[in-house]
């Protein structure tokens, strides 16, 4: 069956541009994860959707990111007037049940360059 | 602040070694661990997800155990294979509402 799919899985912004990537999750899945990872790092936690509704936006670094997910299957994460430190692969996941006991399953990523 | 260790960070074996690596984690408020293995150019890859002290488990070749009132997590490769070169991600979960992942222990099996 089909995975997790993101696109694009490459970009190349140019600082100060707005970016939307997108995550295609596992059909039927309930939850849905957004995880930023910087090189050399694990991924870290970005924000978390239960069906369409946004439970948790701690990780999301600034007001410049934005996430959303409207009718509990695509999400989208948007950065406004990228910066260099936005320069990561940004890893979408989705699990079958809520919360944070049932396994993860990850799309390839989109890497994300700034220049 | 949460922390979550990995050691070693890069393993270097020969094919047929066994070989184990180590996470870390908070011993308090624990409510699950992740292991996930993570190959060049594909998607990390979800190995077990963990929740009782004490608990064993196995997929295949791979195996893991779990110490929660130590806070430490092992998992075993026998007979390691060149396929099995990936990097072994774990992630802590402690009811706080999201994983958190360490930086992952990158594994090299030469042929």
């Amino acid at each position: 069956g089909a995975g997790v799919s993101q696109s694009p899985r490459y970009k190349v912004a140019k600082r100060g541009q707005d970016v939307a990537l997108r995550c295609d999750p596992i059909s039927g899945h309930v939850s849905l994860f957004w995880y930023q990872q910087a090189l050399g790092q694990g991924p870290e936690f970005l924000t978390y959707f239960q069906n369409e509704a946004q439970l948790d936006k701690s990780g999301l670094p600034s007001d410049r990111f934005f996430a959303e997910r409207p009718e509990g299957s695509v999400s989208t994460l948007k950065i406004q007037r990228t910066q260099q430190e936005d320069s990561a692969v940004y890893l979408c996941a989705s699990s079958l049940g809520p919360g944070l006991l049932y396994e993860q399953y990850f799309g390839p990523g989109t890497r994300l360059t700034v220049t | 602040i949460l922390n979550v260790e990995q050691s070693p960070q890069s393993l270097h074996v020969q094919e047929g070694d066994s070989t184990n690596f180590t996470c870390s984690f908070p011993s308090s408020n624990f409510y699950a661990l992740h292991w996930y293995r993570w190959e060049t150019a594909k998607s990390p890859e979800a190995l077990f997800v963990m929740t009782l002290n004490g608990d064993e488990k196995k997929k295949g070749r791979i195996s893991a155990t779990l110490n929660t009132k130590e806070g430490y997590s092992y998992l075993y490769i026998k007979g390691s294979q060149p396929e099995d070169s990936a990097t072994y991600l774990c992630a802590f979960y402690n009811q706080g509402g999201k994983l958190i992942f360490g930086q992952g222990t990158e594994l090299s099996v030469k042929p």
